[in-house]
């Protein structure tokens, strides 16, 4: 059974960067049928889609609103995909969830989610 | 990039109430969409994709129709589990995207 799981530090201060890990059991991360993401939800907010990354096709996409500042990246030796997010601010705080879909398909396998809060 | 607009935002219900939420994209998708139900403090959980295609283990009293622009998911006889908030996302192409959600609260 498919299964990830986030982890990283649940507080960055402004203008420092934010990095996250998933680790994926269950399934290899280069498989060429599952991709990858990331999804933020703002305390009591609604989905916001940040990121995805498909290795099997050395694909990655970024959301408008931060990919200026998003880097997705995939370490097949762990079976791991990460986000790094530079110069965050108060408005990157939320529920941080990786995710894996389908192409063309919604996420059907997530993480329990971890709460970053950006305060100094 | 495709915007989803899904109504209403809040919707109170009573137990064996027929539910109906709509989503509409700012551009045709085919019957490229997700329905997912989230409980507080748990990830979303994908209900039906291709518009219409019930996922294992749902029960079958969650349906979604359309294609195109709108969409809607129905919930046929409303149970206590199904409290939660609903959201429709669009995976026809970057960046995907999210309707606003809709929050099924007891009446």
């Amino acid at each position: 059974q498919l299964q990830l799981q986030e982890s990283g530090p649940g507080l960055v201060k402004p203008s420092e960067t934010l990095s996250l890990t998933c680790s994926v059991s269950g399934d290899s991360i280069s498989t060429s049928r599952s991709h990858w993401g990331w999804v933020r939800q703002p305390p009591g907010k609604g989905l916001e889609w940040v990121g995805n990354i498909y290795y099997y096709g050395r694909s990655v996409y970024y959301s408008p609103s931060v990919q200026n500042r998003l880097t997705i990246s995939v370490d097949t030796s762990k079976n791991q995909f990460s986000l790094m997010l530079m110069s965050v601010t108060a408005a990157d705080s939320a529920v941080y969830y990786c995710a894996r879909h389908i192409a063309y398909t919604p996420f059907d396998s997530w993480g329990q989610g971890i709460l970053v809060t950006v305060s100094s | 990039d495709i915007q989803l607009t899904q109504s209403p935002s809040f919707l109170s219900a009573s137990v064996g109430d027929r539910v109906t939420i709509t989503c509409r994209a700012s551009q045709a998708i085919s019957n490229y969409l997700g329905w997912y139900q989230q409980k507080p403090g748990q990830p979303p959980k994908v209900l039906i994709s291709a518009a219409s295609s019930l996922q294992s283990g749902v029960p079958p009293r969650f349906s979604g129709s359309g294609s195109g622009t709108e969409f809607t998911l129905t919930i046929s006889s409303l149970q206590p589990e199904d409290f939660a908030t609903y959201f429709c996302q669009q995976v026809k192409s970057f960046p995907l995207t999210y309707g606003g959600g809709t929050k099924v609260e007891i009446k």
